[in-house]
């Protein structure tokens, strides 16, 4: 069965480093997210992502954040300058149609640990 | 405004019994999914239920959905220890991006 993979499964960096989290989305799927979850808190979502463009962002993702599908098949999260606060599950889910519409499909995630 | 509101924050019962997840939303939605959440595997749709369906099951998922009250309720049925695992509820926006909005959750504990 297809699945959203996600890498690293962890990632430690200091503050004030980029750090950028890696994901593989459902083949054929066409939108793409980024969410993630503080722990103890609800997922929250940060950035959805079609036909090569961003189509909405929350307010968290502010100019420390950007998304990129470098190429067919990866879409990524870099946060530019990690803060403290930045320190979440990460997850990265895919849509074959508009996210609405139907279920997405999470990846496992990527612990952020920023010291 | 808060989406997805789920109740009880945490369920304890033993194996073989049913258990019960309550969730609110307040905006109007075309569908609204459950998830659930285990620290190896991430999220985990469980299913999805439209806005004109009233119920729907999944094996031993059962899905209710009142969309005058602005509610859903998650039933499984005969639950088993692995069931263990917190539980939301998630409503799509109606934009193109159609995020999903979560709830805090319900953590079910279900002992052998």
């Amino acid at each position: 069965e297809p699945e959203v993979t996600q890498t690293p499964s962890h990632q430690v960096t200091q503050m004030g480093q980029e750090v950028i989290l890696r994901c593989v989305p459902i083949s054929n799927h066409l939108y793409f997210y980024w969410y993630r979850q503080i722990l103890g808190q609800k997922v929250e979502f940060l950035v959805s992502f079609y036909n090569n463009e961003i189509s909405e962002k929350s307010e968290i993702f502010d100019d420390q954040f950007s998304v990129e599908r470098p190429d067919g098949s990866n879409f990524t999260l870099k946060i530019r300058s990690t803060k403290l606060e930045d320190s979440a599950m990460y997850f990265c889910a895919s849509s074959g149609v508009a996210g609405g519409s139907n279920e997405q499909f999470f990846g496992p995630g990527t612990r952020l640990t920023v010291l | 405004s808060q989406q997805g509101e789920e109740d009880p924050q945490a369920l304890s019962i033993q194996e073989g019994e049913n258990a019960t997840m309550n969730c609110s939303y307040k905006t109007s939605i075309n569908n609204l999914q459950w998830y659930r959440q285990n620290s190896g595997r991430g999220l985990v749709h469980l299913i999805l239920i439209r806005s004109n369906e009233r119920e729907k099951h999944s094996g031993r998922l059962r899905v209710t959905l009142d969309t005058s009250k602005k509610s859903s309720s998650l039933l499984i049925t005969a639950s088993r220890a692995a069931d263990t695992d917190s539980y939301f509820c998630a409503t799509p926006t109606y934009n193109q991006g159609g995020k999903l909005i979560f709830g805090q959750g319900t953590e079910l504990s279900v002992k052998p």
